[in-house]
């Protein structure tokens, strides 16, 4: 089972709302990583994650707070976003982040949309 | 130079065609390849590993020429599904760190 889910599948937020994203693989794997990315665009990465500790942080805005509350979930907090925030939000894992980078499995996403 | 470079297309070719893409690296340390294909408002998905011996899956060849620092990837018998971008990635400085490139659009017509 290679599979990522992610919730929800889309999300509408105002400036001052505070929301979060979530994110589930039981897949057994020990990294985690959220990806950013805009129409037309390759995926940036957000975060990793590696044993339930940040391991990345790829020069975030604050207003964007990780959490990996346990090995098979990955959390992105949202406050106060800006539209330019708007994007599709890509979980994703993999079996380490180690030496050489493993596949990586995506989930299929959150699209947001930052009014 | 970016890290990772990719001729972005699109290539538009006929069903049962051969087609090739490249892509060039920068960090002469990488270790790890992938080719992802990525349908329109999908998410990336893994295609194939890249082997420093090269490796193929049924119709999709993929190559690793670490002296000129690029991976192809070919597609025989290309088929209508095949249409898609498809994205090159590359480990960076750090092991945990995959870069994609900006990913090559294929167009397969009937």
């Amino acid at each position: 089972d290679t599979e990522v889910t992610q919730t929800p599948k889309h999300l509408v937020m105002g400036m001052t709302n505070k929301k979060s994203l979530k994110c589930e693989q039981h897949m057994g794997h020990r990294a985690m990583y959220w990806y950013k990315q805009k129409a037309k665009k390759p995926p940036e990465l957000m975060f990793v994650y590696s044993y339930e500790k940040l391991s990345i942080n790829e020069s975030v805005p604050s207003r964007f707070s990780p959490e990996c509350p346990n090995s098979s979930l990955l959390n992105l907090h949202l406050h106060a976003l800006q539209p330019e925030d708007s994007a599709l939000y890509l979980c994703a894992s993999s079996q380490a982040a180690s030496r050489a980078a493993h596949e990586q499995y995506f989930g299929p996403g959150t699209r947001l949309t930052v009014t | 130079r970016k890290e990772v470079e990719q001729d972005p297309g699109p290539f538009n070719v006929p069903e049962g065609a051969t087609v090739a893409f490249n892509c060039t690296y920068s960090n002469s340390a990488s270790q790890s390849f992938f080719w992802y294909r990525q349908d329109c408002r999908k998410e990336p998905k893994l295609l194939m590993s890249v082997y420093s011996s090269g490796n193929e899956d049924g119709r999709f060849t993929a190559q690793l020429n670490r002296a000129s620092q690029y991976i192809s990837l070919l597609i025989r018998d290309s088929k209508l599904s095949d249409s898609a971008t498809y994205l090159c990635v590359v480990n960076g400085s750090s092991a945990s760190k995959i870069i994609f490139g900006s990913g090559t659009r294929l167009s397969i017509r009937p």
